[in-house]
């Protein structure tokens, strides 16, 4: 029922932005896109959301096309703490967290 | 504040044993999750709860599996008799609730489930 689509994985480069694509191509217009994500062995961490406007918080920014049907999460300056798995998640009201991208950041 | 809390953090048990997991939601939540995660995948929702009421429940194989919210605070998922497809990281969520939508969910860390 995951209503996204993901890479696998992606790598980056210790200190470099980290560009995290999603596509919700059949996104509805009250559904938010939310990111969180998972470090090993922990419970996923909420990162960021936005509903059509791009969003910015401490951890990252959220880049949300004018369509809607896709975003990108942008981690400025990434370090080895933010390797994980990384979820973008879209729906109404219930969230269908799918498999994720593994993030590997790399020195 | 304080973070969604769970218990216990591992647990180790033989199949046919049966095991409770208790979680208590951030002070003020009113909405309440439980999820399962199989290795290698995403959680998956199997409750939700506004208050003490179970508002979707679809996902829970009511068969073995079964959860409590009294007086609308902390839960208890409970798997009896306990099978060994049963092991995985069973996830407790909670959220502010009330707005009937999708609303921010904050994770426990989660207990991870041994079936032996």
């Amino acid at each position: 029922d995951a209503k996204t689509t993901q890479p696998t994985s992606m790598d980056c480069a210790e200190g470099r932005a980290a560009n995290l694509p999603c596509n919700h191509s059949t996104i509805s217009g009250n559904e938010y896109v939310y990111w969180y994500r998972q470090i090993h062995s922990q419970g996923p961490q909420y990162i960021i959301h936005g509903l059509k406007n791009n969003e910015t918080n401490e951890m990252a920014s959220l880049i949300i096309t004018e369509d809607r049907k896709s975003s990108t999460l942008i981690l400025p300056h990434a370090t080895l703490r933010d390797t994980a798995v990384y979820y973008c998640i879209v729906n109404f009201n219930k969230f269908y967290f799918g498999s994720g991208t593994k993030l590997n950041v790399k020195p | 504040e304080a973070g969604v809390v769970q218990s216990p953090r591992y647990k180790i048990i033989e199949k046919k044993q049966p095991v409770a997991f208790w979680c208590n939601p951030i002070s003020g939540h009113n909405t309440l999750y439980w999820y399962l995660q199989n290795l290698g995948q995403g959680p998956e929702l199997l409750i939700r709860y506004e208050n003490e009421e179970a508002v979707d429940d679809s996902q829970l194989p009511k068969d073995r599996f079964s959860a409590e919210r009294l007086k609308g605070v902390d839960s208890t998922l409970k798997i009896q008799p306990a099978e060994l497809g049963d092991s995985a990281v069973y996830l407790c969520a909670s959220s502010r609730g009330g707005t009937g939508y999708q609303e921010t969910q904050y994770f426990g860390p989660g207990t991870r489930l041994l079936v032996l």
